[in-house]
């Protein structure tokens, strides 16, 4: 089945505490995202990565990093989490970029106290 | 930058009524226009699209159609079930970039 997974689907955490949220895509697509999905604000992207070793910003990067070193993998790291990053966070990638459709994961419900 | 503005919600209808979503967009050039849903605990999935001007996107009994002079694209359905309820995102793309509006939270009563 085509699909976008994310690990783990909820998690509670504390302040400055490094977590990684992991991604990975099994349909040989070329674009991978990040979004944060806050109430009023809609999506933001945080990152994005047209191919493997190609990262870029998107419109709320501050305190998150990524990297794609596999084409499947496209995982989310906090160094020092904080509680403004408590969100729901979205993995989404599809063929070729931001402008085909995009397939989404299920969502990784993150607090941070 | 490129925006999308969508109706408030939440919006609470009877089964089998008429749905109007309202989504308008301020772009430069000729961007691409999405409908994504959500439903409870997943991720979004694309609804429809349309990719230039007087396109009518439609799957699932919904329609929107791209108007370039209202810069709008509305999401439409003639007679909506319980199993529609979920939130609708409108975006774009233009510039390079995907931009998603903030969400209508639409529930359906039997």
């Amino acid at each position: 089945e085509a699909q976008v997974t994310q690990n783990p689907r909820y998690l509670i955490t504390v302040t400055g505490k490094k977590l990684t949220v992991t991604c990975s895509q099994n349909m040989n697509h070329e674009y991978m995202s990040w979004y944060r999905q806050d109430p009023g604000l809609g999506l933001r992207q945080i990152y994005y990565s047209m191919n493997v070793e190609v990262t870029d910003k998107g419109d709320v990067p501050e305190g998150y990093k990524v990297s794609r070193k596999e084409k499947r993998n496209f995982p989310l790291i906090l160094e020092s989490p904080s509680p403004n990053q408590t969100s729901l966070y979205f993995c989404a990638s599809s063929i070729q970029g931001a402008s085909y459709e995009q397939y989404f994961g299920p969502g990784t419900r993150l607090t941070v106290t | 930058g490129d925006s999308v503005t969508q109706m408030e919600g939440p919006v609470t209808l009877s089964e089998e009524a008429f749905l109007t979503i309202n989504c308008t967009y301020t772009a430069t050039g000729y961007p691409s226009l999405f409908w994504y849903v959500q439903y409870p605990g997943e991720g979004l999935q694309l609804l429809l699209k349309a990719t230039k001007a007087d396109d009518k996107g439609s799957n699932k009994g919904f329609e929107a159609t791209y108007r370039k002079e209202t810069t709008s694209f509305h999401l439409e359905k003639g007679s909506v079930q319980v199993s529609d309820s979920a939130v609708y995102f409108c975006a774009l793309f233009g510039n390079e970039k995907l931009t998603f509006g903030t969400g209508t939270r639409l529930t359906i009563i039997p």
